[in-house]
């Protein structure tokens, strides 16, 4: 049974730093582009980052370039996003997914980061 | 890239049939036949119900549909059933590795 699942989100401080992480199971993760996406409260999907099967590409939404880094471990089966400096505006779900032919087919269940002085 | 727009709500009565839109651009929509539809129940996780415009993933039921023409996508729910009360996304690849999610669209049975 194919299946991600999500780990590390927290409540912080404006400034502070998460890194959330991202467990794959029953496939081969080292094929497959992987994805953060997220969701604010009462809010739709937003696409924040993406890693190439190999991790040597890398891509980021516009508003967390410079403070969010996506990484990958597939000798682990891992996926992470370590999250600098962040805003108020960085509360939501963050979920993770798998990439398969150019649609998100696997999803976790998703880890609350909520970000409140 | 902004955000490709959907109704904010569409409703059917059991058994009738709504149709979602979703418009975007030549740049994403219009060009790529990578269209993607999601739906979402309420503190659930995405799930995906139809990929590349038009198929679907095994176990979605075929009164689900896509279709695209132009700039605009649509879903669409045939013989509506009390579980299909739910949010719905659409989502296009716009190149570069850019995936663009729509505004949401919520559906009720009446």
């Amino acid at each position: 049974q194919m299946q991600v699942v999500e780990s590390g989100g927290d409540a912080v401080q404006p400034g502070a730093s998460l890194r959330l992480s991202c467990a794959a199971s029953g496939f081969t993760f080292s094929n497959y582009a992987m994805h953060w996406v997220r969701q604010a409260p009462g809010k739709g999907l937003e696409r924040v980052a993406v890693i190439l099967y190999d991790g040597r590409s890398k891509y980021y939404v516009d508003s967390v370039k410079g403070r969010f880094t996506i990484s990958r471990d597939n000798s682990k089966n891992t996926l992470h996003l370590q999250m600098n400096s962040l805003r108020t505006e960085d509360t939501a779900v963050y979920y993770c997914a798998r990439l398969d032919i150019y649609a998100f087919d696997v999803w976790g269940q998703g880890t609350m980061v909520t970000v409140s002085s | 890239q902004s955000a490709l727009t959907q109704p904010r709500s569409v409703s059917g009565s059991p058994g009738q049939s709504v149709t979602i839109s979703c418009t975007g651009t030549s740049s994403d929509v219009g060009d790529y036949n990578y269209v993607s539809w999601y739906q979402q129940h309420p503190g659930k996780t995405p799930k995906l119900i139809i990929y590349g415009v038009t198929k679907r993933p095994s176990g979605v039921p075929d009164r689900f549909s896509g279709s695209k023409s132009g700039n605009t996508a649509s879903l669409t729910i045939s013989g509506l059933q009390a579980e299909d009360e739910a949010d719905y996304y659409c989502c296009s690849y716009a190149g570069n590795y850019i995936f663009v999610f729509g505004t949401g669209t919520t559906v009720s049975v009446l």
